[in-house]
């Protein structure tokens, strides 16, 4: 069974922490996704990677950065997070324009 | 750019009530055209999926056509139940383009017993 974990389904942090969301696929996939689901704005993009070490800003990528140093790991990191970043984190694989593979989601809640 | 335009919600249905959620895209060229649903506090599962003009995706009762003269891909189920609520989002990859698929802003449905 294929899957995309992420490390945590819940979390809460503190304003100005660095907070690190962490995702594995397990499915040799060359393309990562992070995105971010609020009510009523559906699925923004934060960034994209095609290949290790590889990176593209998707829609609104101010506050955040991610990493890639293996094909199967993509973590998000928010350098100081703020209440405004309270929302769900959904990671996602997939191979080509094949279809894609969401983890579970992580609610992230900043206070 | 490609994008793609879903009915807002929420849909309220009472059980056993026949279910149409529209999607319409634009796109140059060919996309693929999928139906993922995302369940309360899950991430999004892939429902069905088409990748050429008048192909019909289906699973779990649910179907959707892939009509190129009118740029649309309506899910449908004859009969809905109280476990089909959940959010549905359609989206589209475009084949040779970039890799980054584009989603609907997602619909909500509530089935009531």
């Amino acid at each position: 069974d294929v899957k995309v974990t992420q490390s945590s389904r819940y979390l809460v942090k503190r304003t100005g922490e660095k907070v690190f969301l962490e995702c594995v696929q397990d499915m040799d996939h060359e393309n990562m996704f992070w995105y971010r689901q609020d009510p009523g704005l559906g699925l923004r993009l934060i960034y994209f990677s095609y290949d290790v070490k590889m990176k593209e800003k998707g829609d609104i990528p101010e506050g955040y950065s991610v990493s890639r140093e293996k094909k199967e790991r993509f973590s998000l990191i928010l350098e100081s997070a703020s209440t405004n970043q309270t929302s769900m984190y959904l990671c996602a694989s997939n191979k080509g324009v094949a279809e894609a593979f969401f983890g579970q989601g992580t609610r992230l809640t900043v206070v | 750019g490609d994008s793609v335009t879903q009915m807002e919600g929420p849909v309220t249905l009472s059980e056993e009530a026949f279910l149409t959620i529209n999607c319409t895209y634009t796109a140059t060229g060919y996309p693929s055209l999928f139906w993922y649903v995302q369940y309360p506090g899950e991430g999004l599962q892939l429902l069905l999926k088409a990748t050429k003009a008048d192909d019909k995706g289906s699973n779990k009762g649910f179907e959707a056509t892939y009509r190129k003269e009118t740029t649309s891909f309506h899910l449908e189920k004859g009969s809905v139940q109280v476990s089909d609520s959940a959010v549905y989002f359609c989206a589209l990859y475009q084949s040779g383009g970039s890799y980054i698929p584009t989603f609907g802003r997602g619909t909500s449905l509530i089935v009531h017993p």
